[in-house]
């Protein structure tokens, strides 16, 4: 079956400009994560979907950084004012129940953004 | 955040067992462990998980302390394709829904 999809692969922005980035989950998974890896860094997490639970967002770096999940489906995720330090890999996984203790994350393959 | 230490990095030789080591002092009692690993320019992968008993799976072989301060993760054979950075991060009650990775180690294979 398909695994979890993300759209751009890469994407090169100017400073202030504003960029969206797509995630699909793999179909039944109820749970979504947002992820940012800068170069030769571990993974950030930045937000959390669960069903329609309110999101868990204490990961996102300021009020520039906002995500939006339909039901159980598509995400997006939505960089205000990109400035140079966004630049970086933004990788989405999902699991099947967001049981973070036995859950497996399956995660796409990323969108690299470049912030010029 | 739940603590592991990891080895910024490792060698082995193609074809021999790799001994990944991973430290959990402050691991509570309900506290999964967890490997992820990720070959270069991709996401990572789910490698194997557990919580007080070792597991073996197809990919690996989880070895972990009896006080569970510490667990291994054990590649029996390395090949060329194992050569990634590897995840060892601990899940559960403290966490959240949260998977936190720190820099991992980054394994590689000498052919």
């Amino acid at each position: 079956g398909a695994g979890v999809s993300q759209s751009p692969s890469n994407k090169v922005t100017e400073k202030g400009k504003d960029v969206e980035l797509r995630c699909d989950p793999i179909s039944g998974h109820t749970a979504l994560y947002w992820y940012r890896q800068r170069l030769g860094q571990g993974l950030e997490f930045l937000i959390y979907f669960q069903g329609n639970s309110a999101p868990d967002k204490s990961g996102l770096p300021s009020d520039r950084f906002s995500a939006e999940r339909t039901g159980e489906s598509v995400s997006t995720l939505t960089i205000q004012r990109t400035q140079q330090e966004d630049s970086a890999v933004y990788l989405c996984a999902s699991s099947l129940e967001g049981l973070a203790d036995t859950d497996t994350q399956y995660f796409g393959p990323g969108t690299r953004l470049t912030v010029l | 955040d739940a603590k592991t230490t990891q080895p910024n990095s490792m060698e082995s030789n193609e074809e021999e067992p790799v001994h990944l080591p991973c430290n959990h002092s402050t691991i509570s009692g309900t506290d999964y462990i967890h490997w992820y690993r990720q070959l270069p320019s991709q996401g990572p992968e789910y490698v194997i998980h557990g919580l007080t008993s070792n597991v073996n799976n197809r990919m690996a072989s989880l070895a972990i302390a009896e006080d569970r301060k510490s667990s291994t993760l054990i590649l029996h054979r390395a090949t060329l394709r194992d050569a990634a950075v590897y995840y060892c991060i601990l899940t559960g009650f403290d966490t959240g829904n949260q998977f936190y990775f720190g820099t991992g180690t980054s394994l590689t294979v000498i052919p």
